[in-house]
């Protein structure tokens, strides 16, 4: 069974980077069947992909959040990592990682979520 | 980016009875359409994906239809655990664009 499971602070300041990991376990990165991804859900509102990465390397970025996200793996530790730079409140969100199949097209599974606030 | 709209918003079912869910596309995403379910607190799940292939141990109460821009998730008898949150996306075109949601509410 594939697990994933997000870390990284919970709180950050404004124009500061947001950084979080993904371990995941009971399956390799670099299967390279799958891509893997970072989702978040605003308090209360919809999910959002922010976009995915290849075992490769290659990524895909939503436009929206294009030129602030940077996505990055580790096939050592088995994990991926995002980055998001010059976060404001609008960043504060649940932030999913996840496991998606096909060509990064659906996630079958997905982390717990970890809450990221953005404030002083 | 697509926009994906579910109707309704609220869903207020009692249990046994059948649940029909709508997703609209704000253009054709061809077949290219996933539903997952959400429960407070938890990570979504993946229900449906191909607009109307089960998932891995999802129960045959749950199907999914339709193609082009309009789309259905039914459940055909709601047990307890159905009542949740459950989100259309599409993956038909990058980005992959969610529906806001349909809470399905016991009644």
């Amino acid at each position: 069974q594939v697990q994933l499971r997000e870390s990284g602070p919970g709180l950050v300041k404004p124009s500061q980077t947001l950084s979080l990991t993904c371990s995941v376990s009971g399956g390799s990165i670099s299967s390279g069947h799958y891509y893997w991804s970072w989702i978040r859900q605003h308090p209360g509102k919809g999910l959002e992909w922010i976009g995915y990465i290849y075992d490769s390397g290659r990524t895909y970025y939503n436009p929206s959040l294009k030129s602030r996200v940077t996505f990055s793996v580790d096939r050592s530790k088995n994990q991926f990592s995002l980055k998001l730079t010059s976060v404001t409140a609008a960043d504060t969100a649940v932030y999913h990682c996840a496991r998606a199949r096909g060509f990064g097209e659906f996630a079958d599974y997905w982390g717990q979520g970890t809450l990221v606030t953005v404030s002083s | 980016e697509i926009v994906m709209t579910q109707s309704p918003a609220t869903l207020s079912v009692s249990p046994g009875e059948r649940a029909a869910l709508s997703c609209r596309a704000s253009q054709s995403v061809s077949s290219n359409l996933a539903w997952y379910q959400q429960n407070p607190g938890q990570a979504p799940r993946l229900l449906i994906y191909g607009a109307s292939i089960r998932a891995t141990a999802i129960p045959a109460r749950f199907s999914g239809s339709g193609s082009g821009t309009e789309f259905t998730l039914t459940i055909s008898s709601l047990q307890s655990e159905d009542f949740a949150v459950y989100y259309c996306q599409q993956y038909n075109n990058w980005p992959w664009t969610f529906g806001q949601g349909t809470k399905v509410e016991i009644k």
